[in-house]
């Protein structure tokens, strides 16, 4: 069964670029999309990045995705920071027709 | 613009049960799959159930197969999610969201969720 792998949390200064990390283990990623949402405290989560390296309209380009299939993870890079980017992050992929999330990160900007 | 309205949560003892519903406006209602995701307070999120469009399709988590049912009613836009033999483990809050349309598998994925209903099962 697919696990996503999170860091629990990365700290960055507004302005800077930070990159957050999916590692998938117990399947692949490259045969399965990944979404990244955001989810702000207190406020229901939104979709950030879909099929690895999409943007839905409205999230800026400042916010980007990738996938390496050599190390079966997927990345999220947020450059420019800014202190409305603080929120908790999460990858979200699929297999054996189940749903998969990755525990979240949280992302300080500071 | 897409909403959704989730309600029916709220206290319930272990080994009961509830209804949520999620009520949909802004888009066809009748074309997409929808699904429901928890999120157990100061948690992750973790999948909970799918419905495909045509409500003939399910799909579960394996913690909670056997013990809730999804539905949907198309011609009132409403999707459903009725949860028994609760457990505190089942505490959190439920979101429910749109997922694709005309889509299988990988390609389906949740892009629009509501603000959630928060269910605690406590004696």
């Amino acid at each position: 069964n697919l696990m996503l792998t999170q860091p629990h949390s990365v700290s960055e200064s507004p302005g800077k670029t930070v990159t957050i990390s999916c590692t998938g283990s117990g399947g692949s990623l490259a045969s399965n999309y990944v979404q990244w949402y955001q989810q702000r405290p207190g406020s229901a989560p939104i979709i950030i990045i879909y099929k690895y390296n999409q943007r839905p309209s409205g999230v800026p380009d400042r916010f980007s995705g990738s996938i390496d299939s050599s190390s079966n993870s997927a990345s999220l890079t947020i450059s420019g920071l800014k202190t409305e980017d603080e929120a908790d992050y999460y990858c979200q992929s699929f297999d054996s027709w189940k749903w998969v999330f990755g525990g979240g990160t949280q992302l300080t900007v500071l | 613009e897409v909403q959704l309205l989730e309600s029916g949560g709220g206290l319930v003892q272990p080994g009961g049960s509830l209804r949520l519903s999620c009520a949909a406006s802004g888009f066809t209602f009748n074309i997409y799959a929808m699904g429901w995701v928890r999120q157990a307070p100061g948690k992750g999120l973790e999948w909970v159930s799918v419905n495909t469009a045509n409500g003939i399709g399910t799909l579960y988590a394996d913690s909670v197969k056997g013990r809730v049912t999804i539905s949907r009613d198309n011609s009132r836009n409403i999707l459903y999610l009725q949860m028994d033999s609760l457990r505190a483990e089942d505490t959190a809050t439920y979101y429910c969201a749109r997922w694709g349309q005309s889509c299988s598998g990988a390609s389906c994925y949740p892009d629009y969720w509501g603000q959630g209903t928060l269910v605690t099962v406590s004696s």
